[in-house]
């Protein structure tokens, strides 16, 4: 059965360092993957997705994330953290049957002046 | 409003009661999705319409739940009998495609 794993439970940068937010998964096939955003109250935004193609992909908000086949991993990355970017992150995949998505727990991200 | 929504955003219920939640999708939306996501955890699917028709509900926790959407549009989803296991944020989303899925912003739901 596929899975997602966030190592990261929480992490905490500085406003205009870089980020990276780590997504291991595990799919039979070649899997879609996603990152969404989390805001307090707030519903799930997606941020930027992978279906096939260019493995680097470019999503909203300034976050781009890099797909490695041979790490199993979709790192989610932003240059330059803005402390509006605190919210929790999730890695999804697509499941099997074409539609459900299976989330990751979450990284909570916590941006300090 | 363009987005989904959801009422009611927050829900408090003794064990035992029965709940209705209710989700509107984004107009013309085909897919219409239910995730359950417990305190400090992600979402996890529980059931799947394909306009009126429900094609997965393999991820209901029991028989207690129920969800429907009889015109292709609105849905709801019903937990009969609450147990304070059932707390959680009750999130739909809708979407045109497969994977395409634009959340709502949940129902909180609390069992005391």
């Amino acid at each position: 059965a596929q899975s997602v794993t966030q190592p990261d439970i929480h992490i905490t940068v500085s406003e205009g360092a870089s980020l990276e937010l780590r997504c291991n998964y595990s799919y039979g096939a070649t899997p879609y993957l996603f990152w969404y955003v989390q805001s307090p109250g707030q519903g799930l935004q997606l941020l930027l997705k992978y279906f096939s193609g260019d493995t680097l992909v470019q999503g909203i908000k300034g976050f781009e994330a890099e797909f490695k086949r041979s790490q199993s991993s979709f790192n989610l990355r932003k240059p330059s953290v803005h402390w509006s970017d605190a919210a929790e992150y999730f890695c999804a995949v697509g499941a099997n049957s074409g539609y459900a998505l299976n989330f990751g727990k979450g990284t909570s991200l916590l941006v300090t002046p | 409003g363009a987005g989904v929504s959801q009422s009611p955003r927050y829900k408090v219920a003794k064990r035992g009661q029965d709940v209705a939640l209710r989700c509107d999708p984004i107009s013309g939306h085909v897919s219409l999705f239910w995730y359950q996501q417990a305190l400090g955890q992600g979402p996890e699917f529980l059931t799947y319409f394909q306009n009126e028709a429900q094609l997965d509900k393999s991820g209901l926790p029991s028989d207690r739940f129920f969800a429907e959407r009889p015109e292709g549009s609105v849905s709801t989803l019903k937990i009969q009998r609450t147990q304070q296991e059932d707390s959680a944020v009750y999130l739909c989303a809708s979407g045109q495609g497969s994977y395409e899925q634009y959340f709502g912003p949940g129902t909180r739901l609390t069992v005391t």
